[in-house]
């Protein structure tokens, strides 16, 4: 079996501080994990992902993510926060090694907001 | 902009109507999702189309009935939706089903059943 958790329902941080969205998971083999984006009235929007390779990943919008294999988490980081990076953020997951036998499983998702 | 088109937007539908919901991409991509998400919620997955045929159907009511016509649409044909199938419908396509590339997500549609 295969799932994520993103423990905080909520994150608030001030404008140009950093900010961190945490996601851990649980997988039998290697994990392939995405982070997306979903603005409001808007689809999800993909980040970044890590598949295999070096353990930082960068994305899009000067966001990255630690692949920490022993801690088995995949936190979103982003070393300066606008507040345009308001948004809910999920955390998704397959196992590598199924093939096309496993689908995405999504944590529930974190409300970032941005202070001015 | 989105890479994949979700139409309408916003549907508002009685209990015993008929209406469908479609999506397209012109990616080139062999795998095609139906997402059902409430709000505040993860996207919960309903069927995956693989190179045109249904391989995966999550126990979902025959009120929705998934359609693929060619390799870029894929349409849900609702009909007599109860008032809990309100949600955002999301359609979202992939390289195919095994592939470690990202799913591409639709806008969705906003669906309300009276």
């Amino acid at each position: 079996a295969q799932s994520v958790a993103q423990p905080e329902d909520q994150v608030n941080v001030a404008e140009g501080n950093p900010l961190t969205v945490k996601c851990t998971y649980s997988v039998s083999g290697n994990p392939y994990l995405f982070w997306y984006v979903q603005y409001p009235n808007r689809g999800l929007q993909f980040l970044l992902k890590y598949i295999t390779g070096d353990n930082l990943v960068k994305g899009s919008y000067g966001f990255e993510a630690e692949f920490n294999k022993s801690q088995t988490s995949f936190h979103l980081k982003k070393p300066s926060a606008l507040v345009s990076d308001s948004a809910l953020y999920f955390c998704a997951v397959r196992e590598g090694s199924s093939g096309s036998a496993r689908q995405l499983t999504f944590g529930s998702g974190t409300q970032l907001t941005v202070l001015p | 902009d989105t890479e994949v088109t979700q139409t309408p937007k916003h549907l508002v539908m009685g209990m015993t109507n008929k209406k469908s919901l479609k999506c397209e991409q012109h990616m080139g991509h062999r795998a095609m999702y139906w997402y059902k998400q409430k709000a505040k919620k993860p996207p919960e997955l309903m069927f995956v189309y693989s190179y045109e045929k249904l391989s995966i159907n999550e126990s979902v009511p025959s009120r929705f009935s998934p359609e693929c016509p060619n390799s870029s649409l894929l349409n849900l044909h609702l009909h007599a939706l109860q008032p809990e199938d309100s949600a955002l419908y999301l359609c979202a396509s992939s390289q195919d089903r095994g592939s470690n590339q990202p799913q591409h997500f639709g806008d969705g549609t906003r669906l309300s059943i009276l």
